[in-house]
């Protein structure tokens, strides 16, 4: 059981480049969320999903873009990387309500 | 709004050492409250929780108990072990807030043998 798969593990990117980060679960959750997770701050909520066709904003949207088209799959889009966007970013799923995050292992990218 | 705070870190014990990490929440509403723990490397996973005021969450040796009076939910653990070397995140979420779950900054402890 796979769980929550997430790629690239590591990416270098160059001001106003642009990237997807991948996001994949095998569990059946409905429920799919992006994190980024800065020193000292915790994570941020990005992005969340409540089922394929279904996307919304958490509390640091802005530079980013998501789409949901299927169950499994939640793909986060940079479109214009600025330095402010290194980070450390977690794509999770869960059943929804007060049931457990499954996280994935995250992906490192810096831009400078 | 709703949000956590933990007690700064970082944390370093000697091995079969007690572990306390404080948390208290601001909320709302009635809160459910988590323990994650992330181990180096890899992403968070929770520890425990507990949904309402008064129960106690357990695993893995560590407990901590929802406070509503005190608005808390602290991390203990008797005797830690070099495996227990991880960054701990507090957490909530509500029904008004969509169940999304609002991180404290987490903790790190570093246990050693």
């Amino acid at each position: 059981n796979a769980g929550v798969t997430q790629t690239p593990k590591f990416r270098i990117l160059k001001i106003g480049q642009s990237m997807t980060l991948q996001c994949a679960q095998d569990m059946n959750h409905n429920y799919m969320y992006w994190y980024r997770q800065d020193p000292g701050m915790g994570l941020k909520l990005i992005y969340y999903s409540v089922g394929a066709g279904i996307t919304d904003k958490g509390e640091v949207p802005n530079g980013y873009n998501v789409s949901r088209s299927t169950t499994e799959d939640f793909p986060l889009r940079l479109e214009l990387a600025a330095p402010s966007q290194t980070s450390v970013y977690f794509c999770a799923s869960s059943y929804g309500g007060n049931s457990p995050l499954h996280f994935g292992n995250g992906t490192r990218l810096t831009v400078t | 709004g709703d949000s956590v705070t933990q007690m700064e870190g970082p944390v370093t014990l000697s091995e079969e050492a007690f572990l306390t990490i404080n948390c208290t929440y601001t909320a709302t509403g009635y809160p459910s409250l988590f323990w994650y723990v992330q181990y180096p490397g890899e992403g968070l996973q929770l520890l425990l929780k507990a949904t309402k005021a008064d129960d106690k969450g357990s695993n893995k040796g560590f407990e901590a108990t929802y406070r509503k009076e005190t608005t808390s939910f602290h991390l203990e653990k008797g005797s830690v072990q070099v495996s227990d070397s991880a960054v701990y995140f507090c957490a909530l979420s509500y029904l008004g807030n969509d169940y999304k779950l609002s991180f404290g900054a987490g903790t790190t402890v570093t246990v050693r043998a």
